[in-house]
């Protein structure tokens, strides 16, 4: 089966420019999440989707985030504008379900440079 | 607040030792507990889990994890190194509750020398 599908793999922006990520998780997949790490600190939890909708937001550091999974199929993460804390590895991963029977899998990530 | 520590970020190691990377975490409850590595330019990939049982979890390639309740532990070790092992390590936990978030230390980088 195909894995989760993370793109780009790398982005380069302006401070102040909108940068779309896109997360397309393993198929039949309702749980996905998105992750960030921030240059050698621990990965954090953003925001948890089931299906279309946010089931813990909880994570979204301020509203220059928009993240949105229309149709419960592939996400995406919009930052704008983009600043240079903003800068990172995120991270996406889906599940099957949130029983401890089922394991997350992760994608490759996105690494955002905004300068 | 629940958090995960990796006291260690660097562990240096020769091929054939066995090497552990260290992991506490201070969550309430009986957490789920994970070990992932990530190789260069790939994503997260699971190695093992706690969920309960035996404190000792063994997991892919030749890893294993120890459970231990009253110091919050859960070290990853492997008795014989393997250069191919070099990569980056991640403890995380997911608190028994409501929710289903990982929360993950910071990484312990392992290289593995010939």
């Amino acid at each position: 089966e195909a894995g989760v599908t993370q793109f780009p793999s790398h982005s380069v922006i302006e401070k102040g420019q909108t940068v779309t990520l896109r997360c397309d998780p393993i198929s039949g997949h309702d749980n996905l999440y998105w992750y960030r790490r921030v240059m050698g600190k621990e990965i954090k939890f953003l925001l948890h989707f089931v299906k279309e909708s946010k089931q813990d937001e909880s994570g979204m550091p301020n509203n220059r985030f928009l993240a949105e999974r229309t149709g419960g199929t592939y996400s995406t993460l919009k930052v704008q504008p983009a600043e240079l804390e903003d800068s990172g590895v995120y991270f996406c991963a889906s599940s099957q379900g949130i029983g401890t029977a089922y394991g997350y899998t992760f994608g490759s990530g996105t690494r955002l440079t905004v300068v | 607040a629940q958090s995960v520590a990796q006291p260690e970020d660097q562990v240096n190691v020769a091929e054939g030792n066995p090497l552990t990377v260290k992991c506490t975490y201070s969550v309430s409850g009986n957490p789920y507990l994970f070990w992932y590595v990530q190789y260069p330019n790939r994503g997260l990939q699971f190695l093992l889990k706690y969920i309960t049982g035996d404190n000792l979890v063994k997991g892919s390639y030749g890893f294993e994890a120890e459970f231990n309740k009253s110091q919050t532990s859960f070290h990853l070790k492997k008795p014989s190194a393997l250069v191919s092992d070099s990569a980056l390590y991640f403890c995380a936990v997911r608190p028994n509750q409501a929710g289903t978030a990982l929360i993950f230390g910071k990484g312990t980088t392992l290289s593995v020398s010939s």
